[in-house]
């Protein structure tokens, strides 16, 4: 079945470095790719996505492609703030079912 | 407006009784999903409402889990006779739209089961 693999955490990284989460899925046809982070005694919200090949999301600095090639979906930032601390997923939804399937979630932590 | 709201925030309740959680969706979201996240199976798959009928309930572990929508709008997930295991957080999501598995979905704050 269709499943995501993503890095395991903690990422620990001090204010202004580069941060990189891979993400890697398997999938049957052509899913969307989506991430989403959990702020510290908050929800669960969409940080970016793509829906298809090529395509690149982003939003609040942070960037993802969704490269069909390599069937990954890395996260990059190229300078964290300590804001940035969270629990990023990343997740996909394929084609024909709704339903989101998450990565395990990566930790990150940034100190200033 | 309104985000997707849950309820109760917190729940405590002894091994082998029933619970109901309750999920309010933003107004006018078609499509309603059940998810529950825990330390040892991370965030998982439950359950899908598109409107009042559930397409694909698939997630669900056992059950003694089942969950009703209804005029559209709320739904009640109820576990029957808890287990230790069934502590978890359970996230309630909706999307205007059905049959759109691009489309972004907003998360409520889940409630927090705990099975003593």
């Amino acid at each position: 079945g269709d499943s995501v693999t993503q890095m395991e955490g903690p990422v620990t990284l001090s204010e202004e470095a580069f941060l990189t989460i891979n993400c890697t899925y398997t999938a049957t046809g052509y899913p969307s790719l989506f991430w989403y982070v959990q702020y510290p005694g908050e929800g669960l919200q969409l940080l970016l996505k793509a829906t298809k090949a090529d395509d690149k999301g982003s939003n609040k600095g942070f960037e993802a492609t969704y490269r069909k090639e390599t069937t990954s979906f890395h996260l990059e930032k190229g300078s964290v703030q300590v804001s940035d601390s969270a629990v990023y997923f990343c997740a996909l939804s394929g084609p024909g079912t709704d339903k989101l399937i998450f990565g395990t979630g990566t930790r990150l932590q940034v100190f200033p | 407006g309104a985000g997707v709201s849950q309820s109760p925030s917190n729940k405590v309740t002894e091994k082998g009784k029933d619970v109901e959680l309750r999920c309010d969706p933003i107004s006018g979201h078609t499509a309603l999903y059940w998810y529950r996240q825990s330390l040892g199976q991370g965030l998982e798959f439950l359950i899908y409402f598109q409107g009042n009928s559930a397409p694909d309930k698939s997630g669900l572990p056992s059950d003694r889990f089942s969950a009703e929508r209804t005029g559209g709008s709320v739904s009640t997930l109820t576990i029957q006779r808890t287990q230790q295991e069934d502590s978890a957080v359970y996230l309630c999501a909706s999307t205007p739209l059905i049959g759109a598995s691009q489309e972004t979905q907003y998360f409520g704050p889940g409630t927090r089961l705990l099975v003593l």
